[in-house]
């Protein structure tokens, strides 16, 4: 069965830093990998995707993630953290295309400190 | 062009009572997903409908069912509400089926309180 694992519930990083927000995935088939935002009190919005093309992934917002087969892992970095990605974000997989069921990772918190 | 709309955005109901929580799609898109989001379980997929038909259902007790109209409108149902059922309901919709393909776009969601 499909699962995702995001490592740290909690980061916490200063404003212009480095954001790196860990995400591990099992699929028994190749999937298809999403990170989404949430801020509060608003629903989901989706920050980049992957779906078996180019490993390296550009999302909105200066985002992007690596899949990484090997590791089976889909990590999102940023390469300087501003004060307005204080948010929560998820990590979710597919492994059917033909669908629209997402399973969530838990979750993590990331805080800017200025 | 509109977002998702859910309704109402807050609900406050007693153990026991049953409520109905709608959802209405952008314009154009036909598949609309359901999620509960706690914060013990996270993020649960509910169900999934495309053109009034459902397609997809998590693993969630019968308690819960869900339709979907002709308009792509859809509505949710939960009958004897229990304490645990107290989350966040969240709606997406999408143009077609294909997660590879399609956007889901996420409404605010409707929060539940079963006191």
């Amino acid at each position: 069965a499909q699962s995702v694992t995001q490592l740290g519930s909690h980061v916490s990083v200063s404003e212009g830093a480095l954001v790196l927000l860990r995400c591990n995935y099992s699929s028994s088939v190749p999937p298809y990998l999403f990170w989404y935002v949430q801020y509060p009190n608003q629903g989901l919005q989706l920050l980049l995707k992957y779906t078996s093309a180019a490993t390296l992934v550009k999302g909105i917002n200066g985002f992007e993630a690596e899949f990484k087969k090997s590791e089976t892992s889909f990590h999102l970095t940023k390469p300087s953290a501003h004060m307005s990605d204080a948010a929560e974000y998820f990590c979710a997989v597919s492994e059917d295309q033909g669908a629209q069921k997402l399973v969530f990772g838990q979750g993590t918190r990331l805080t800017i400190n200025p | 062009k509109a977002g998702v709309t859910q309704t109402p955005r807050y609900l406050i109901k007693t153990r026991g009572q049953q409520v109905t929580l709608s959802c209405s799609p952008i314009s154009g898109h036909r598949s609309v997903s359901w999620y509960q989001q706690t914060p013990g379980q996270g993020l649960q997929f509910l169900f999934e409908y495309f053109s009034e038909t459902q397609r997809n259902k998590g693993n969630f007790p019968g308690r819960f069912s869900g339709r979907q109209f002709s308009n792509s409108r859809s509505e949710m149902n939960v009958s004897t509400l229990e304490l645990g059922d107290s989350a966040l309901y969240l709606c997406a919709s999408s143009r077609g089926t294909s997660v590879a393909q399609e956007t889901q776009y996420f409404g605010p969601g409707t929060r539940l309180l079963v006191l």
